[in-house]
């Protein structure tokens, strides 16, 4: 079954740092992708999605991934944080039950940022 | 503002108790999942609906049941509730795709927060 890994449940950067979460997905084949993002008493929201069109995907407020199909990863980044940034942060890899679609997440990534 | 919509927000209730949580999805979305967030557990998978259609079923317990009606809302039931029963409920919605689009994007609901004292 597909799944994806996040390594590190919590990363802190320093304001207008480079944010950098990671996450790895176990498929063969070149899956669906989505990063979501958690923000405090909110619901998920879509941060970005990789679709196999182009493995550099840019998503809302500055988060981009590079798909990266040899090292079967799709890591976040934004060159600079931000205070609003602050937010768990999880990946997602779409599976499938027969012809049912599902999203799997990731354990996720709390990301601190300090001023 | 996904247009998910869930009701309601919070819930608190007692162990061995029944509680109803409802989602509407998106105008136009014809499946409607649902998931559990907990601070072990993560976010896991319940179970999803099509069109009134049951499609597929993740973790979801025996005690707890769903159904999506004809308008397309659907609503989970928590029965015989436990203490480990306290989580965040989310629904999520998604738009029919045509035959080969199909890229799984999902819109959240802002979840039901159920306690179980």
């Amino acid at each position: 079954a597909q799944s994806v890994t996040q390594l590190g449940s919590h990363v802190s950067v320093s304001e207008g740092a480079l944010v950098l979460l990671r996450c790895n997905y176990s498929s063969s084949v070149p899956p669906y992708l989505f990063w979501y993002v958690q923000y405090p008493n909110q619901g998920l929201q879509l941060l970005l999605k990789y679709t196999s069109a182009a493995t550099l995907v840019k998503g809302i407020n500055g988060f981009e991934a590079e798909f990266k199909k040899s090292e079967t990863s799709f890591h976040l980044t934004k060159p600079s944080a931000h205070m609003s940034d602050a937010a768990e942060y999880f990946c997602a890899v779409t599976t499938y039950s027969g012809s049912a679609r599902q999203l799997t997440f990731g354990s996720g990534t709390q990301l601190t940022v300090l001023p | 503002d996904s247009g998910v919509t869930q009701t309601p927000k919070h819930l608190i209730t007692a162990t061995g108790q029944r509680v109803t949580l409802r989602c509407s999805p998106r105008s136009g979305d014809l499946s409607v999942y649902w998931y559990q967030q907990s601070l072990d557990q993560g976010l896991q998978f319940l179970i999803q609906y099509y069109n009134g259609e049951e499609r597929a079923k993740g973790n979801i317990l025996e005690r707890f049941s769903a159904q999506q009606f004809p308008d397309l809302h659907s609503e989970l039931n928590l029965s015989s509730l436990e203490l480990g029963d306290s989580a965040l409920y989310f629904c999520a919605s998604s738009v029919p795709s045509s035959p080969g689009q199909d890229t799984g994007e999902l819109f959240f609901g802002e979840g039901s927060r159920l306690t179980v004292l």
